[in-house]
Formats: structure tokens, C-alpha cells, sequence
């Protein structure tokens, strides 16, 4: 069973598109994370999601907007690509509180042509 | 805000060769600490962590890491690597007892493995 899954895993699109990127956890995790891998391979967090909730949004273009329908997703829709936003997106899941752990997706490679 | 070093970017090692890779953290209070692995094209895996307790941990695959507070480090250590080992390696931290903090990621060390 697959804990932390993303679809769709590769996503090739034009500048100016609109794209939606989904995450499902069957880990019974209340928390839910999207970070972005850069070309370096650097990871940085976006957003962070609890129980619904947004809790933290970094500094992050406001055509980037999550959506969690439930405790279980978490979907990042992003408007009028760029080539900058060209990376790997990650998924990831926890239990709230001071010491657990994430868990990751497989993460959805983004290329922006 | 926490920050991260991974001091080396690029090591290679032969099969057999003995890894230590660095990771120092900045932040005053309490953390958390872990090592993740990126193997060519896959996702990121929990190779081990630390909360507290025992500051020597060890995970799976013969890795183990050392917490040294007063030098802020966590580095992670393996007797013999097997090319098998070839991957990215990421230090990571968050804020312990303040709930769902994101992790903050070190920029990365690519360990190649040659025969």
C-alpha cells in the first residue's frame, strides 16, 4: 500500500498553463506539507497544511494555491506557469505534535516549456 | 529561523571505503534532526532521526549519526558503503515541541559509489 501518493508523477506543460498537482495520505496523518526540489536539488517547504488548516505559507507566488478537501489530501493548483516553477514537487505527511517524522511522495516532476 | 550546512557537496568513495558526512544546524532551542535519502529518480526515505535521548542513533541500511549539541552537529556516519549507496543525502531539522514545523533542509550531499 502505497502511503504517500502523487498524481500525475510527470507533468510537461507550455507558459501561461494551469496545472493541479494531487496528494493522498492513507497514513492517517493530520498534517500535510508540499515542498518544492529545485535543479540543485535544494528542498524547500511551502506550505503546511493541518487538519484542513493552512498553518504556514512561505514566501511563495500567490498563483500557487493549495487545497485540502480533507485531512487525507492536499492538491496544489498552480496558475500561469513559468519556466521557473520547472522542479520537483514533493508531497509529505505527519502526525501533529513535538516528534514524528514526515513521510514522502514520489513526487511530480514539473517541466514548463 | 533554523538553517542548515552539508558541508560536502560531492563525495565519492570506493566500495568498502568508510562515510562520514557533515551536517551542522543553526537554532537555539530544541530540535529534531534527521537524515533522508534520494536514491536516482526515487523519493525522499527516512534513513534515521533523533529526538533526544541517546545521542548515538542508528537507522537502517548500517548508517548511524551522531547528535553533538554543543557543536550543533548531527553527522552521519557508515562503516562500509556498497555501491548500492550511491544517492543524495539531506540533513534536515525542525523545531521540537512546537508541532507541525516544516523541515528545513540542508542543501544536499551526493555520495557516488565506485568499484
Amino acid at each position: 500500500d502505497t502511503a504517500v501518493s502523487q498524481t500525475p508523477k510527470y507533468l510537461v506543460t507550455q507558459m501561461g498553463n494551469d496545472k493541479s498537482i494531487k496528494c493522498e495520505q492513507n497514513l492517517g496523518h493530520d498534517t500535510m506539507y508540499w515542498y518544492k526540489q529545485d535543479s540543485k536539488k535544494f528542498l524547500k517547504i511551502m506550505f503546511s497544511y493541518n487538519n484542513k488548516e493552512l498553518i504556514i505559507n512561505e514566501t511563495v507566488p500567490n498563483r500557487f494555491s493549495p487545497k485540502s478537501p480533507d485531512k487525507a489530501h492536499l492538491n496544489l493548483h498552480i496558475n500561469s506557469l513559468e519556466l521557473g516553477d520547472s522542479a520537483v514537487y514533493f508531497c509529505a505527511s505527519s502526525l501533529s505534535g513535538a516528534h514524528y517524522e514526515q513521510y514522502f511522495g514520489p513526487g511530480t516532476r514539473l517541466t514548463v516549456t | 529561523a533554523q538553517s542548515v550546512s552539508q558541508h560536502n557537496h560531492h563525495v565519492i568513495l570506493s566500495e568498502a571505503a568508510s562515510l562520514e558526512l557533515g551536517c551542522n544546524y543553526s537554532y537555539g532551542g530544541t530540535v529534531n534532526l534527521f537524515w533522508y535519502v534520494q536514491y536516482p529518480g526515487q523519493h525522499l526515505q527516512l534513513l534515521l532521526k533523533y529526538f533526544s535521548g541517546d545521542p548515538l542513533v542508528k537507522g537502517i541500511k548500517g548508517f548511524e549519526a551522531e547528535f553533538i549539541k554543543s557543536k550543533f552537529s548531527f553527522n552521519l556516519r557508515k562503516p562500509s558503503v556498497q555501491w548500492s549507496d550511491t544517492a543524495e543525502y539531506f540533513c534536515a531539522v525542525n523545531v521540537a515541541g512546537a508541532g507541525n514545523t516544516p523541515l528545513v533542509f540542508g542543501k544536499g550531499t551526493r555520495l557516488s559509489v565506485i568499484a
